[in-house]
């Protein structure tokens, strides 16, 4: 199993849908979790952190599921501006070492 | 308060020329992080410095491929005897304190060898 394992997309959603896209991680050590945002070629952004609670930015909402070892993001009313690459990072729990997931593509749709 | 400074933005080489990317952190900030990305390809890990120091360079090639981050100045990736693979994307970010919590990346430089 990959480190940090995420479906490439593309995910084309109409403006105004909901959308969400999970991210595994295989070391249940895994201490923090983020989702970052990337435009093309340019550099990674922070979104948000993913707290073991649940977090909600917005229209933006983050949730992880230490069970079954995911983290989630869902964007509820998206925008064409949400088209972008989200990029899922996990700190491996030891030396604060950090793994990047490759990215979900989303495209919305006029 | 300026971001974390990369230059160059874009870098062309021949092959076995040398390439040297420079990052300026984030005012305050002791810990930068040095990545790659391929055309179509993630974020990959090269080397996690702090002043002075190399604290992680598990992700960096074990050949050509050096990084400094002096006392004074900015940080420094080198490549020696540059190759056609090593055209990529080259992100610098910066933290605050160690781990990943608010990374900030620089806008990259964008290497490409001939």
């Amino acid at each position: 199993r990959k480190e940090v394992e995420q479906d490439p997309g593309p995910f084309n959603v109409p403006e105004g849908a909901t959308v969400a896209f999970n991210c595994t991680y295989s070391n249940s050590a895994s201490q923090s979790f983020f989702w970052y945002r990337q435009d093309c070629r340019k550099e990674p952004k922070l979104l948000m952190s993913v707290y073991s609670s649940g977090n909600e930015d917005g229209r933006f909402t983050a949730q992880l599921n230490r069970a079954s070892q995911y983290i989630s993001l869902l964007i509820r009313d998206s925008k064409l501006s949400d088209s972008a690459t989200y990029l899922c990072v996990v700190n491996m729990g030891r030396d604060d070492k950090i793994i990047f997931g490759k990215g979900t593509r989303l495209h919305i749709l006029p | 308060n300026a971001g974390v400074m990369q230059n160059p933005r874009h870098l062309v080489r021949r092959r076995g020329q040398e390439a040297r990317l420079r990052c300026s952190p984030m005012k305050g900030h002791s810990h930068v992080y040095w990545y790659r990305q391929l055309p179509e390809e993630g974020l990959k890990f090269m080397v996690y410095l702090q002043k002075e120091n190399i604290i992680d360079e598990s992700g960096m090639p074990k050949e050509r491929f050096s990084a400094e981050f002096p006392k004074e100045g900015p940080s420094i990736l080198r490549i020696q005897q540059v190759v056609r693979g090593d055209s990529a994307a080259y992100f610098c970010a910066s933290s605050l304190t160690s781990g990943v919590r608010e990374q900030f990346f620089g806008p990259g430089t964008r290497l490409t060898v001939l």
